[in-house]
């Protein structure tokens, strides 16, 4: 069955720092993959999709890769700021209709 | 996007019992999803619900434990029947941005059960 795989260790990284996270999948093989940010009490809000054609995409300080080969995406935040910690949540898609399965976040702490 | 409002936000309930979670949405979409996200997991998808047709429930999950009313293309509730503390869960319904391509959420149900 298909399975998606997230540090579920909390992450901590100090201020100014690179946060890297990552979201491995095995037994199938997206054509899109989207990473969310979640708050506590709050729901998941969209950050970036990455296409498997696309190797990396950028937005502001994040920056995502997307290795097919590795079946692994990694999620990068440039310069992170305290007001990053969140748990990032990846959720690989088959195609632009397939229904959105998550992995279980990763939770990033960013020490002052 | 979409402004989701999602109602209660969190409520306590007595085992055996039933609630109801309303979900409002801004705009008119073919599709709402109701997901279920128990503590220290991720977001399961419960069902699909399209305006006018029985909704889609997924692996595990049945209509006489959560039925899903879906009567036009801004609403949807989400019942949990017969709770039991097993339910105790944050239940979030979301929907599809115009391209497909991500989901806008509501803020939540944090669900309590005694």
């Amino acid at each position: 069955s298909q399975k998606i795989e997230q540090n579920s260790e909390a992450l901590n990284i100090q201020e100014g720092k690179t946060a890297t996270l990552t979201c491995n999948y095995t037994n199938y093989s997206p054509a899109y993959l989207q990473w969310y940010r979640q708050d506590p009490g709050r729901g998941p809000v969209f950050l970036l999709l990455i296409r498997e054609n696309e190797k990396e995409k950028r937005k502001e300080r994040l920056k995502v890769t997307f290795d097919t080969t590795l079946k692994q995406s990694l999620f990068h935040i440039t310069a992170s700021q305290p007001a990053d910690s969140a748990t990032y949540l990846c959720a690989p898609l088959l195609n632009r209709d397939d229904k959105i399965i998550f992995g279980k976040g990763t939770r990033l702490h960013i020490l002052p | 996007s979409a402004v989701i409002s999602q109602k209660p936000s969190r409520d306590i309930c007595q085992r055996g019992t039933s609630l109801t979670i309303q979900c409002q949405v801004d705009s008119q979409v073919t599709m709402m999803f109701w997901y279920r996200q128990q503590p220290g997991q991720s977001l399961t998808l419960i069902a699909t619900a399209n305006q006018g047709s029985e909704a889609t429930y997924e692996s595990g999950f049945v209509i006489d434990k959560f039925p899903i009313s879906r009567p036009n293309l801004t609403f949807s509730t989400l019942t949990v029947s017969n709770m039991s503390p097993e339910d105790s869960s944050i239940y979030l319904c979301s929907v599809e941005g115009p391209t497909n391509e991500k989901l806008f959420f509501g803020s939540g149900t944090q669900l309590s059960v005694l």
